[in-house]
């Protein structure tokens, strides 16, 4: 069985740091593109980025608003995911998913909250 | 990037009525290189993750009711509830997955009258 759990989430203050994890399980994490989405309270899904498997280059890309900020990736060896995320902003508050997808998402966690705050 | 719009924003119907959500693209999502359209449903209930419903813009999740269709090429597309059913209340997300950056829908709301 597929399976995505996301840890890492908590308060933080605009400017700090934090780095989310994904625990992946039931798939051959080593060849599976992966992918961040976020939900800010109450609107709706947003793609961050995602990153290659390490033998289609581990290459990633991201939207604009996170691109230089945030940071995607991956342990293969421990078949886990990570999101690096600095320079925080009150509007990237939200609830942060993994998805072993680099198009469409099949497979969600049950998320993590991140709350940026003073 | 692709814009991805919905609409409407919110629908109220009575259970057993028919459902249509709409999708519309800033530009085709069609992949040539299997001629599927790159457009992706989801639904999501309060408090949970979303859940996928159909992909390739018709191409529906095994386990997901056959009251759902999708369809659609280009630009526009719909999904259907052929008969809404009171676990049905939830919000509706579409998807291109056409280019980087992929893009959502801002969702459609749908309740029971």
């Amino acid at each position: 069985e597929v399976q995505v759990v996301e840890s890492g989430g908590g308060l933080v203050k605009p400017g700090g740091s934090l780095r989310l994890s994904c625990a992946a399980s039931g798939f051959p994490f080593n060849i599976a593109w992966m992918s961040w989405v976020r939900q800010a309270p109450d609107k709706g899904l947003e793609w961050l980025g995602r990153i290659k498997s390490n033998s289609d280059g581990a290459t990633t890309d991201y939207i604009a608003p996170v691109k230089g900020r945030f940071i995607i990736s991956r342990d293969d060896s421990k078949n886990m995911l990570y999101l690096q995320m600095n320079s925080l902003k009150i509007e990237d508050t939200a609830v942060y998913y993994c998805s072993p997808s680099g198009i469409f998402f099949a497979y969600w966690g049950p998320g993590t909250l991140v709350t940026v705050s003073s | 990037d692709i814009v991805v719009t919905q609409s409407p924003d919110s629908l109220t119907l009575s259970l057993g009525e028919r459902a249509t959500i709409n999708c519309r693209s800033s530009q085709p999502v069609l992949y040539r290189s299997n001629n599927k359209n790159s457009l992706a449903w989801y639904q999501q209930k309060p408090g949970q993750p979303p859940k996928l419903l159909v992909s390739w813009a018709s191409a529906r999740e095994s386990g997901v009711p056959d009251r759902f269709s999708g369809s659609g090429s280009g630009t526009d597309f719909t999904l259907t509830i052929s008969s809404l059913q009171a676990e049905d209340v939830a919000v509706y997300y579409c998807q291109q997955y056409y280019s980087t950056p992929f893009t959502f829908g801002q969702g459609t709301k749908l309740e029971i009258k």
